[in-house]
């Protein structure tokens, strides 16, 4: 069974400064990896994806995520935060083909200061 | 576009109440839905999906129940509510098929068992 760690409950940051949110999953094989976000008391956006190809991935909102296999991440990244940016973050894995579900991290609380 | 719409958004019952949250998807056909709870602090548990009218696939036992109806409607039920059914509750879906892993959020419902 896949599984997904976000080691930082919670992450303060400066307006400006940039940003790192790590992922790491346990999966057999090339997994499905998303990123979303969470504006309190909403629903979750998608942030980007990848299923294949590039292990660069750039998402909405300036983000982007690379995959690397040897370490099993999908760390997101923004190279200078924005105070909207504030929210909690989500890191998902999925199995190619399986209708079934994500699974999700317990996520990253990002607090932005001015 | 597609479109994914829940409610109520605000929900206050008292312990032994019935429940009943109501999702349903536009611009699509025969999608994969989810029931999820985020429960305060914490990351999402999946519920329920289906794949298909009158297919639901229970994660969680618990008191809760999950129906759909229509190819586009994901109904989640309770017969009497327990306090600890209180949380954040998201209906999602997702496209069958190749990609059909990325899932799609509602804009949750808060649900306080008094």
């Amino acid at each position: 069974a896949q599984s997904v760690t976000q080691p930082d409950i919670h992450i303060t940051v400066s307006e400006g400064a940039s940003l790192e949110l790590r992922c790491n999953y346990s999966y057999g094989a090339t997994p499905y990896l998303f990123w979303y976000v969470q504006s309190p008391g909403q629903g979750l956006q998608l942030l980007l994806k990848y299923f294949s190809g590039d292990t660069l991935v750039q998402g909405i909102k300036g983000f982007e995520a690379e995959f690397k296999r040897s370490q099993s991440s999908f760390n997101l990244r923004k190279p200078s935060v924005h105070w909207s940016d504030a929210a909690e973050y989500f890191c998902a894995v999925g199995a190619p083909g399986s209708a079934r579900q994500l699974t999700f991290g317990s996520g990253t609380q990002l607090t932005v200061l001015p | 576009s597609q479109t994914i719409h829940q409610w109520p958004a605000t929900l206050v019952q008292p312990v032994g109440s019935p429940l009943s949250l109501e999702c349903t998807v536009e611009g699509t056909s025969n999608p994969n839905l989810y029931w999820y709870r985020q429960a305060a602090g914490r990351g999402l548990q999946l519920l329920f999906y289906s794949v298909g009218i009158g297919q639901i696939s229970s994660e969680v036992p618990q008191n809760l129940s999950a129906s759909r109806p229509q190819d586009r409607q994901f109904i989640l039920s309770s017969k009497k509510l327990l306090l600890s059914d209180s949380g954040f509750y998201l209906c999602a879906w997702s496209t069958q098929g190749a990609g059909g892993n990325t899932i799609y959020f509602g804009e949750g419902s808060w649900l306080t068992v008094v």
